[in-house]
């Protein structure tokens, strides 16, 4: 059973379009988060759900808007795509207390033609 | 503000010897946790082991083990015995009490040589 399931796994798509990524997550978790991970593999947090409030928001464009539709489920929409929102977009969740490890998932590698 | 620094962007080590990979980080929280992960080629996040910031012992997880040195701010990954599945990029994180956010350093790249 996969804990932390991300779809699609891989996303091509032309610029200016419009699309969704989807996170479910089945432990049971209070947390949920959505990370980017960069060209040079670096990993940045995009944003945070706890209980299906929005906790974390960092600096990003507003082209990005997550959803959460229940605890378990943390969707990320991303409007009018440009070249540089090409990298490999995680979702992981947590309990969300101090000493409990984020798991992730698989990753979806969004190319952006 | 947290931030982690990993000098390393590539090691490499012979299979079955030990290697330490190094992780410095900096935070105003008196309360913290630091966690590595691994990152193998096919691109899924793998968690290894956690050190709290009142732990009075380095974290042990099998062959992995972190080297805990608080006044120096430093959380060194071992790993002991190395394989050539262990072959991967390393990522060291933090996270505050309160944050519920992961701060990841750049990685270090990791090859282990039969």
């Amino acid at each position: 059973d996969t804990a932390v399931s991300q779809t699609p796994k891989y996303l091509v798509t032309q610029m200016g379009n419009d699309k969704s990524i989807k996170c479910e997550q089945n432990l049971g978790h209070d947390t949920m988060y959505w990370y980017k991970q960069d060209s040079k593999k670096f990993l940045k947090i995009m944003f945070s759900y706890n209980n299906k409030e929005l906790i974390i928001n960092e600096t990003v464009p507003n082209r990005f808007s997550p959803k959460s539709p229940d605890k378990a489920h943390l969707n990320l929409h991303i409007n009018s795509l440009e070249l540089g929102d090409s990298a490999v977009y995680f979702c992981a969740s947590s309990p969300g207390h101090l000493g409990q490890p984020q798991h992730f998932g698989d990753g979806t590698r969004l190319s952006i033609l | 503000a947290q931030k982690i620094t990993q000098t390393q962007p590539g090691m490499f080590v012979q299979e079955k010897e030990a290697v330490t990979l190094d992780c410095t980080y900096d935070t105003s929280d008196p309360s913290y946790g630091l966690f590595w992960y691994k990152q193998p080629s096919s691109g899924e996040m793998i968690f290894l082991i956690y050190q709290g910031s009142y732990d009075q012992q380095n974290a042990t997880e099998g062959r992995y083990s972190l080297n805990f040195q608080k006044a120096r701010k430093s959380a060194n990954l071992v790993i002991s015995a190395s394989q050539l599945g262990d072959s991967a990029m390393y990522f060291c994180a933090i996270t505050g009490a309160g944050s519920y956010q992961l701060t990841f350093g750049k990685g270090t790249k990791l090859s282990v040589i039969p």
